[in-house]
């Protein structure tokens, strides 16, 4: 089936450092990635969608400028956090759609922790 | 922000035992309503995508209800195994094809 490989699996960074989480679609072309933010005991929550080849489109109250979308190949997407703060320190996940009939393939997530 | 509503937050089942938690979401704008396995440290693993009113789906011991006029759906499971303990998920999704996610509900099966 489907697969989305999510890296990495968590990491710590300072403050005012930049982070990357990568997600790539490993037998399928996700044509829509999707990225969200989970805090605890909360639902997962939708920061932006991107296609491939355009910007991303950013959900109410999300800084674009903030987390940098980037969904350059079918294959592969990534969210960097720029100039992390210990507010950033979050779960985050993405989700690939591979077309109009397809579900959704979830990444196994990324634990960030600006310290 | 659509409201998503999963009740109970978590629950706690004797091996054996059936259970069922619910799903609430809005009536208007609906195009289909998935179900989520999460464990933990995984990806969360699709169980249905429901898009019909009075949908019924099965998937071993697993099954879900849809009723898309009052804005429920229910998750079933029968004769709860260790290995059913994950968090589920459910996500309304509108025709934007954006999904919004209830918190979950955590289930817990007791040896």
């Amino acid at each position: 089936g489907a697969v989305v490989s999510q890296h990495p699996s968590r990491v710590i960074c300072k403050s005012g450092t930049s982070v990357k989480i990568e997600c790539r679609s490993l037998d399928f072309q996700a044509t829509t990635m999707f990225w969200y933010r989970q805090f605890p005991k909360q639902s997962l929550m939708l920061m932006a969608t991107s296609n491939e080849g355009s910007k991303a489109t950013y959900e109410q109250g999300v800084e674009k400028d903030k987390f940098l979308i980037n969904h350059a190949s079918l294959t592969l997407s990534t969210l960097t956090v720029t100039s992390a703060h210990p507010e950033d320190s979050s779960f985050y996940i993405c989700s690939a759609r591979q077309g109009t009939n397809y579900g959704y393939t979830f990444g196994s997530g990324t634990r960030l922790t600006v310290v | 922000i659509l409201n998503v509503e999963q009740s109970p937050q978590s629950l706690h089942v004797q091996e054996g035992d059936s259970t069922n938690f619910t799903c609430s979401f809005p009536s208007s704008n609906f195009y289909a309503l998935h179900w989520y396995r999460w464990e933990t440290a995984k990806s969360p693993e699709a169980l249905f995508v429901m898009t019909l009113n009075g949908d019924e789906k099965k998937k071993g011991r697993i099954s879900a209800t849809l009723n898309t006029k009052e804005g429920y759906s229910y998750l079933y499971i029968k004769g709860s195994q260790p290995e059913d303990s994950a968090t589920y998920l459910c996500a309304f999704r509108s025709d934007d094809y954006k999904l919004s996610f209830g918190a979950g509900t955590t289930v817990t099966v007791r040896a």
